[in-house]
């Protein structure tokens, strides 16, 4: 069965210090893992899609990063707007996508 | 920034209703997607389709209906609401896998259902 855990299940850092959350997973046969960020009482907007191992993407103060079984979001001097719930779903091929349950960031000023 | 709309935004209706969430994209996407989550929790998938009249079942178990009859809408349907369907439904959609493009997924705002 496909699986996505997500690490720490919530973060708090103050602004301008660095760190990373993990996405682990197990698939049979990755497509596609995928990034996104949800603020409170909307929906996930998509940041990244990494396809194979040893990609990187990179957008702003964000880096993702992914191996074979885990995947990294680096946050790079964080500022408060960039506190949110990160989400990391991955897709198996020809099937649909499963998220984890994401990180909650606080980012304090 | 994605092009897909979800109303109402806010529902809260009483033990037995039906409804229908209303769910449209203006992207051409083929691929459209029901998912519910509840506070703090995973997105679990209640239904997707892959185009016009096409429907399929998710992975979790759901007590709704969609149809999928243009493009552009797929709304789902509650025929008698109860207190265990509160919670928040999330509309997304992206092309179709098989074309070899881009997979992500693109989110609406979401439906918060209260059932009392």
């Amino acid at each position: 069965e496909d699986q996505v855990t997500q690490s720490p299940e919530a973060l708090r850092l103050q602004e301008g210090e660095s760190s990373s959350l993990n996405c682990s997973y197990t698939v049979s046969g990755l497509r596609g893992l995928f990034w996104y960020r949800q603020d409170p009482g909307k929906g996930p907007e998509f940041l990244f899609t990494l396809y194979s191992a040893g990609e990187e993407k990179e957008k702003e103060r964000l880096k993702a990063t992914l191996t074979k079984k885990e995947s990294f979001l680096h946050i790079t001097a964080p500022k408060p707007e960039d506190s949110a719930t990160y989400l990391c779903a991955v897709q198996a091929r020809g099937q649909n996508f499963v998220f984890g349950p994401g990180t909650r960031l606080s980012v304090l000023p | 920034e994605a092009d897909i709309y979800q109303t109402p935004r806010y529902l809260v209706i009483g033990t037995g209703k039906k409804i229908t969430l209303e769910c449209s994209q203006t992207m051409g996407h083929d691929k459209m997607y029901w998912y519910q989550q509840d506070p703090g929790m995973e997105l679990h998938l209640i239904h997707y389709s892959y185009g016009v009249n096409s429907t399929e079942k998710g992975d979790l178990s759901s007590e709704s209906t969609v149809s999928r009859i243009r493009t552009e809408h797929f709304p789902l349907t509650l025929e008698s609401a109860r207190p265990s369907h509160t919670s928040q439904y999330l509309c997304a959609s992206s092309e179709y896998a098989l074309r070899g493009t881009r997979d992500e997924q693109y989110f609406g705002p979401g439906t918060r259902l209260t059932v009392t």
